[in-house]
């Protein structure tokens, strides 16, 4: 298995601009998370789905933010306009309904300048 | 709603000696999952042991294992014969039990830093 995949790995952009993150879960995991890791704020929730229909977005800062996951084997994370205030890691998990076996995908560090 | 604190935001152990790293949570569920996961620098998060909270049984991986106390909600994580490899951020984590998925609630992570 290959684990929860996420790309870019690093994302170098400029204020204003449109970025988008992937994240490709296990297969056969049902549950996928968006986690956001700052210094100051920690490991914080954006948004999670369980069989692909979004459950909790109350995490997502602003409506700049948004998440999809339009099949069991994708997520994108897009934020539109990009600030400096956005640079962070980004992490996406997945995980089998009701089993907590949470595995994390290597993160994307965006750096918004 | 849950909430998770680690108090100890750094800490420190000579090679081959034991550390515990300390954690208290709060929740209202009344069955819940309680996880200690490793960041090393490699920035990836790793599971290093879970704990059900109806098990009254504290869960050990190898050379990690817990304190469960539940009453004080507190659960603490030990790590024997500390290696150079365990050198990381340590996080420990809760989330309701139920028949959908849940979210993960972080505390603040403690550094651990393994010395020769």
């Amino acid at each position: 298995d290959a684990g929860v995949i996420q790309s870019p790995r690093h994302e170098v952009t400029e204020m204003g601009q449109e970025v988008t993150l992937r994240c490709k879960p296990i297969s056969g995991h049902n549950s996928l998370f968006w986690y956001r890791q700052t210094m100051m704020r920690g490991l914080e929730l954006l948004i999670y789905f369980n069989n692909n229909v979004p459950i909790d977005d109350s995490g997502m800062p602003e409506d700049r933010f948004s998440a999809k996951m339009p099949n069991a084997s994708f997520s994108t994370l897009k934020i539109q306009p990009s600030e400096p205030r956005d640079s962070a890691v980004y992490f996406c998990a997945s995980s089998t309904v009701g089993n907590y076996g949470y595995t994390f995908g290597s993160g994307t560090r965006l750096t918004v300048v | 709603a849950q909430t998770v604190t680690q108090s100890q935001p750094e800490m420190s152990v000579q090679e081959a000696e034991t550390v515990t790293l300390s954690c208290t949570y709060d929740t209202s569920e009344s069955n819940y999952y309680l996880f200690w996961y490793k960041q090393p620098p490699s920035r990836q998060m790793i599971l290093v042991i879970r704990q059900e909270a109806y098990k009254q049984q504290n869960a050990t991986e190898n050379r990690f294992s817990v304190n469960f106390q539940k009453a004080a909600k507190s659960f603490s994580l030990k790590i024997s014969d500390s290696q150079l490899g365990d050198t990381a951020m340590y996080f420990c984590a809760s989330a309701p039990k139920g028949t959908s998925g849940s979210r993960l609630t972080f505390g603040e992570g403690t550094q651990l830093t393994v010395n020769p």
